[in-house]
């Protein structure tokens, strides 16, 4: 069965901090990940990885995959309590000729000031 | 804005009914998913429809269906409904032949409905 697993679930830190969220993932035809940030209800998308050792950044945020080692982080630098969500990261699967995405359970991430 | 549009937002229903959730999808996307997002929890993929229909289904049971108009949109309908399928249910739109890695890549998701079984 398809698994996307994150950690931590919980992380609480302070304003200018540096975090480093984790996301693991065992999945039958791989073809992307995704990492999406959720503040109410609609996951707005980040980033989409397909490549090994290829660091995407958009801002205070970048993100890597491993697919040897079939995980992926998400680091944001600097943080802003604007960044306090939570940070779902997803697996595309290819299943039955169709896309899906695999969810992990999701990181949800406060910052203080 | 031309982005994913869910119907309604809030629901309260009582155990033993049924209910029906809508999608609109972003303009220009074929491929509507939908998603179950329980508290605490990261979505779970319940069944994408294309082309009207049912391209691929997650582990839910029967009581949960769907459908695809012409114009792409499409509805859930829960049956017989349990204090568990409370939460918000998501809807995501997307192409579905091949992309090319860009930023416009991809599924958006709508806002979606929280539903709630008392």
């Amino acid at each position: 069965e398809d698994k996307v697993v994150q950690s931590p679930l919980s992380l609480v830190v302070h304003e200018g901090d540096t975090v480093t969220l984790n996301c693991s993932y065992e999945v039958t035809n791989f073809r992307s990940l995704l990492w999406y940030k959720q503040e109410k209800k609609a996951p707005t998308f980040l980033f989409m990885l397909t490549s090994s050792g290829i660091e995407k950044k958009s801002g205070r945020l970048s993100s890597i995959l491993d697919k040897k080692e079939l995980f992926s982080i998400l680091n944001i630098t600097a943080t802003q309590t604007g960044d306090s969500a939570i940070y779902l990261c997803a697996v595309e699967a290819l299943d039955q000729g169709a896309q899906k995405l695999v969810f992990g359970q999701g990181t949800r991430l406060t910052i203080n000031p | 804005d031309a982005g994913v549009t869910q119907s309604p937002t809030h629901l309260i229903k009582t155990r033993g009914q049924q209910v029906t959730l809508r999608c609109s999808p972003k303009s220009g996307h074929d491929t509507v998913s939908w998603y179950q997002q329980a508290l605490g929890q990261g979505p779970q993929f319940i069944f994408q429809y294309y082309e009207e229909e049912e391209r691929q289904r997650g582990n839910f049971p029967d009581r949960f269906s769907g459908h695809q108009f012409p114009n792409y949109s499409s509805e859930l309908n829960v049956n017989a409904l349990l204090l568990g399928d409370s939460a918000l249910y998501l809807c995501a739109s997307s192409l579905g032949g091949w992309w090319e890695d860009n930023t416009a890549y991809g599924y958006t998701f709508g806002s979606g409905t929280r539903l709630t079984v008392v």
